[in-house]
């Protein structure tokens, strides 16, 4: 079945900086990748998705690329703020009857101000 | 629009004893989902109802974990008897069509933290 890793486990950076996450998939078969943010004592929330047809999505400041070719994809945050602070997790999905997700393990995100 | 809502917030319980946790989901969404979320891991799906009907339930531990989702809406999950490994975050998601080969947005519930002593 799909696999998720997802690095690093934890990532700190000063503000204003930018931060990279990377995440990497077992079956080619995948086609949507969401990520979620996840606040202490909250449930995920979604901040931004790709589908397989697209390379790159950016939505302000946050940006996602995608490489089928290496089964890889990365979450890119500009410009920093104290707020971003929160675990990050990627996911994968194939398209199905059921488009079940498989999650990464989490980025713990600190912004230090 | 008001989000997933899930109760309790916090159960402590001893091994062995029952637990059910109780969600409800955004108004109209067809697909509910419950994820076991260990700490430091990400959430692992247990199992997927599309409308009151089981779409997935291959993770779900059956011989101790059940789940309904009576008239399609709300939905319990139960644990009978619990087990120390079962202490977890248990988050509801729902989605408007999840299923039927549609991917779509899945919103989380603030989950219920569950503590077997």
């Amino acid at each position: 079945g799909e696999n998720v890793e997802q690095h690093p486990s934890t990532l700190s950076v000063q503000e204003g900086d930018s931060a990279v996450i990377k995440c990497t998939y077992s079956d080619s078969a995948s086609n949507y990748f969401p990520w979620y943010k996840q606040e202490l004592g909250k449930g995920p929330q979604l901040i931004i998705d790709i589908r397989s047809n697209v390379g790159e999505k950016k939505d302000q400041r946050i940006a996602v690329t995608l490489n089928k070719t290496a089964k890889h994809f990365s979450l890119h945050i500009t410009e920093t703020q104290p707020e971003d602070s929160a675990v990050y997790f990627c996911a994968a999905s194939i398209r199905s009857a059921t488009n079940k997700l498989i999650f990464g393990t989490g980025t713990l995100l600190a912004v230090q101000p | 629009e008001a989000g997933v809502a899930q109760s309790p917030r916090y159960k402590i319980i001893e091994k062995r004893q029952s637990v059910a946790f109780w969600c409800n989901p955004i108004s109209g969404h067809a697909t509910l989902y419950w994820y076991q979320q260990i700490l430091g891991q990400g959430p692992k799906l247990l199992i997927q109802f599309q409308n009151n009907g089981v779409v997935d339930d291959s993770q779900l531990p059956k011989d101790r974990f059940s789940a309904e989702r009576l008239k399609g809406v709300d939905s319990t999950l139960k644990i009978q008897p619990a087990k120390l490994e079962d202490s977890a975050v248990y988050l509801c998601a729902s989605a408007l069509e999840g299923g039927s080969w549609g991917q779509e947005t899945q919103y989380f519930g603030p989950g219920t933290r569950l503590l077997v002593l």
